[in-house]
């Protein structure tokens, strides 16, 4: 399976700065998703790309939240400004495969806003 | 809104015990999945079941699902405590270009 790096594994910044969390699948995919996991409201799908274009961000909180794919191998989603309740850790899912239903998660950013 | 609800939220078992994890789910599908994550780490997929199956076994694992009820277990046999973690279950649509739908996960712990 290919796998998904992700940076920083931790970010912890103050309210009102911008952040930028990043994700660079080792192979490139055509498909890329970002999903925000909470206690509260557990895994919820804020965008995803198939190749390279955003197909629905439905799921983005706000117009602070937005995030691009340049190329199959890199994705970055950046807050602007950052606020409390957007603690959370931000986690890059492809296709294991293409073609495949099932995904490959990175390690995911834990994400500290104070 | 999750499309998909684990039951029960949490559970503990010692180590050798059976440990049986449901979830439930509210539209049609193509396929259910488990995935498992341990603490601070991303989540890992286990096993696919598709809407035509109803009964899928991996290892240890388990799986059946009941389209009628639209629902699906996940059985763990002769539980180790490697695998304490999270569970979820999600969801594929059938249209199959949309991503998938995850509940909110069943923690085991599976005590040695």
């Amino acid at each position: 399976d290919a796998g998904v790096i992700q940076s920083p594994r931790h970010e912890v910044t103050e309210m009102g700065q911008e952040v930028t969390l990043r994700c660079k699948p080792i192979s490139g995919h055509n498909s890329l998703f970002w999903y925000r996991q909470t206690m509260m409201r557990g895994l919820e799908l804020l965008i995803y790309f198939n190749n390279n274009v955003p197909i629905d961000d439905s799921g983005m909180p706000e117009d602070r939240f937005s995030a691009k794919m340049p190329n199959a191998s890199f994705s970055t989603l950046k807050i602007q400004p950052s606020e409390p309740r957007d603690s959370a850790v931000y986690f890059c899912a492809i296709p294991k495969q293409q073609g495949s239903w099932g995904y490959t998660f990175g390690s995911g950013t834990r994400l500290t806003v104070v | 809104s999750q499309q998909g609800e684990e039951d029960p939220q949490a559970l503990s078992i010692q180590e050798g015990e059976n440990a049986t994890m449901n979830c439930s789910y509210k539209t049609s599908i193509n396929n259910l999945q488990w995935y498992r994550q341990n603490s601070g780490r991303g989540l890992v997929h286990l096993i696919l079941i598709r809407s035509n199956e109803r009964e899928k076994h991996s290892g240890r694992l388990r799986v059946t699902l009941d389209t009628s009820k639209k629902s699906s277990s996940l059985l763990i046999t002769a539980s180790r405590a490697a695998d304490t973690a999270s569970y979820f279950c999600a969801t594929a649509l059938p249209s199959g270009n949309t991503p998938l739908v995850f509940g909110k996960g069943t923690r085991l712990s599976v005590i040695a």
